[in-house]
């Protein structure tokens, strides 16, 4: 069972517009973390956010973290045509990670 | 170090045919996954391995799957008697730590289509 939700499924934004997409989970977490993962390809780690943390920057991405609402978010500022991907965020459950079904980003150039 | 291997990377066989697919993590890290992955979905988990050792399996690691690490090095990933069902993207993924919250890196998949 996957245990995070994102939303949008697909996004489709114009070169240098932000990109949001939110990921909401169920049960409580250390961690959260984002993924991308281009078509045909392996994920690559963008971002880990802690429980006992709300926001965190990496370059052009800025994560926040709700655990109250048990929901999280990532902001791509400046997208740019090479940010076309799928975007996964992941769980910790137990020794594992648990992924969401991903939201399409397309950057339109 | 050159990240995750996974080989084959694509993989086609007939229907009642045994495949194995192999990983290599990266040298130093102790924790090993495989994940599938099917055409709009997000990787879904199916064993983890703490060095040699196979803490976890999900319950859709069926009879005809079964997977190995000798001396916490390599894995490899054996379906038996294919079903066109297990078609899909293997994703093999290593981290470090001792549990799930670390940056976990993958490898490219090896893609199977059974026929």
């Amino acid at each position: 069972s996957q245990q995070g939700e994102e939303d949008p499924q697909a996004l489709s934004i114009q070169e240098g517009e932000n990109a949001t997409m939110n990921c909401s989970y169920k049960t409580s977490i250390n961690n959260l973390q984002w993924y991308r993962q281009n078509s045909g390809r392996g994920l690559v780690h963008l971002i880990l956010i802690r429980s006992n943390e709300r926001e965190k920057h990496s370059g052009r991405l800025r994560v926040t973290l709700d655990t109250s609402k048990k929901s999280s978010s990532l902001l791509i500022t400046a997208s740019r045509a090479a940010d076309t991907a799928s975007y996964f965020c992941a769980t910790d459950k137990g020794n594992k990670l648990v992924f969401g079904a991903g939201t399409i980003l397309r950057v339109k150039s | 170090d050159t990240g995750v291997s996974q080989n084959p990377r694509h993989k086609i066989t007939k229907r009642g045919q045994n495949v194995t697919f192999r990983c290599d993590p990266i040298s130093e890290h102790n924790r090993l996954y495989w994940y599938r992955q099917t055409l709009g979905q997000g990787p879904e988990f199916l064993t983890y391995f703490q060095n040699e050792a196979q803490l976890e399996k999900s319950r859709l690691l069926s009879d005809r799957f079964s997977a190995e690490r000798p001396k916490g090095s390599f894995s490899t990933l054996e379906i038996q008697r294919t079903e066109q069902g297990d078609s899909a993207m293997y994703l093999c993924a290593s981290s470090r730590g001792d549990r799930a919250d670390t940056e976990a890196f993958f490898g490219q998949g090896t893609r199977l289509t059974v026929v």
